[in-house]
């Protein structure tokens, strides 16, 4: 059972442009959302983070938006770097525990 | 600090081989992780140590034994693995067991058994 889906595989965005990442949950008893980006090989690198009791966090070019009753949430990188491109991995956690469960990633790719 | 390392980053080793895998953190968390990704696939949770004690284990083949020698250092002991156990394994920390706070990752061990 996925808990958390990523649902487009890979985006690919103009530089400059705005790059929006989808990402939906099932399980309610998620209450904190995370925002990874990765390299091959490399270990995910945190971006973003959001608690249930927000609806916005904004960081420079990130923004990341939850709409709990949809069980949705979106990442908004705005304006869109060529070094942006990487996977982009979501995660939801409870905020009473410390696992994480990822979504299957997005491959973001910017073109100059 | 406020780094996540791993060592060794490139590991080749046999079917029959003895290894262990090192992660190391000085930020003062109390929860350490080991997570396993495969090509394409997200990472999945292995094990969780809060406060040095081993909490979760995910039912996790015992071919793979972990270690937490103090609050700083966790290892995981490789041996007799399979060639499907060949992955990428990341050591994660966060600043205590019962939350996800501050939640960092290490740059992964790529792991390939022959």
């Amino acid at each position: 059972d996925q808990q958390v889906k990523q649902n487009s595989p890979s985006l690919s965005v103009q530089e400059g442009r705005i790059s929006i990442l989808n990402c939906d949950y099932t399980n309610s008893m998620f209450d904190y959302f995370l925002w990874y980006k990765k390299y091959p090989a490399e270990g995910p690198t945190f971006l973003i983070s959001i608690s249930s009791i927000k609806d916005k966090n904004e960081d420079g070019r990130f923004t990341v938006f939850l709409n709990k009753s949809a069980k949705h949430l979106s990442l908004h990188i705005v304006p869109s770097q060529p070094g942006d491109s990487a996977v982009y991995f979501c995660a939801a956690s409870e905020t009473s525990g410390s696992r994480l469960t990822f979504g299957e990633g997005t491959q973001l790719t910017v073109n100059p | 600090d406020t780094e996540v390392t791993q060592t060794p980053k490139h590991l080749v080793m046999g079917m029959t081989n003895k290894k262990s895998l090192k992660c190391e953190q000085h930020m003062g968390h109390r929860a350490m992780y080991w997570y396993k990704q495969k090509a394409k696939k997200p990472p999945e949770l292995m094990f969780v140590y809060s406060y040095e004690k081993l909490s979760i284990n995910e039912s996790v083949p015992s071919r793979f034994s972990p270690e937490c020698p103090n609050s700083s250092l966790l290892n995981l002991h490789l041996h007799a693995l399979q060639p499907e156990d060949s992955a990428l394994y990341l050591c994660a920390s966060s600043l205590s067991g019962t939350d996800p706070w501050g939640y960092t990752f290490g740059s992964g061990t790529r792991l390939t058994v022959v």
